[in-house]
């Protein structure tokens, strides 16, 4: 079966600094996408970045990057210079190229100290 | 463009009502998503479509749940008769040829 596994409830992270959130997946497909999303308080899925699984170079979103370890099945997002405005639910979500079914992790609260 | 639109933000009915959710998906986008997000369940895929067409409603959790896109512009979800246990935020989503999906505000419905 396919999982998508956040294995932190809730991080912390101080303005400025940087913070990294963990996700891990399950799967025996080769072409996949992994994305993550963020959820602020208005309640929005807003996509922060996209990682096709063929792409060893890591995707790259300004203050936003991936460490996409596919071997190990592992994808993770680094959020550097954090800002208040990060602060939010984060997603990390899967899907097979070819289909249309995301499968979502059970999310990350991120909080942002000033 | 102005994204995914959903209606009602937020809706309040009592059990055994009727209540109607509304989706206009991104111009141009050819397939749209019905999830619910729930704290026991997080984010379910409920019906997607393509191109107007129902594709796969194998999440519908019930014969109460029903879905239909009568045009590109335009979807509902609708829940008859509603029950509490249906309460949750439902969100609608479009992508274009299956690319990464745009999410929209979503609606909080409450089942009293």
């Amino acid at each position: 079966a396919q999982t998508v596994t956040q294995s932190q409830p809730e991080m912390s992270v101080q303005e400025a600094e940087t913070v990294t959130l963990s996700c891990t997946y399950d799967t025996s497909e080769s072409d996949y996408y992994l994305f993550w999303y963020k959820q602020p308080p208005s309640r929005q899925m807003i996509l922060v970045i996209r990682q096709e699984a063929y792409k060893q170079q890591n995707a790259t979103e300004n203050r936003f990057s991936v460490n996409f370890q596919k071997a190990a099945k592992s994808f993770s997002l680094k959020i550097s210079d954090s800002q208040l405005g990060d602060a939010a639910m984060y997603f990390c979500a899967y899907k097979v190229s070819g289909t249309y079914k995301y499968i979502f992790g059970t999310g990350t609260r991120l909080k942002v100290l000033a | 463009d102005a994204g995914v639109i959903q209606s009602p933000r937020h809706e309040v009915t009592e059990m055994g009502q009727e209540v109607t959710l509304r989706c206009k998906p991104i111009s141009g986008h050819d397939y749209l998503f019905w999830y619910r997000q729930t704290m026991m369940r997080g984010l379910e895929l409920l019906i997607y479509f393509n191109n107007n067409v129902p594709i796969d409603d194998s999440g519908m959790p019930e014969d109460r749940f029903s879905a239909k896109m009568p045009n590109a512009s335009f979807s509902t979800l609708k829940i008859q008769p509603s029950e509490p246990r249906d309460s949750a935020v439902y969100f609608c989503a479009s992508s274009l040829a299956g690319a990464e999906a745009f999410f929209g505000q979503g609606t909080r419905l409450t089942v009293v």
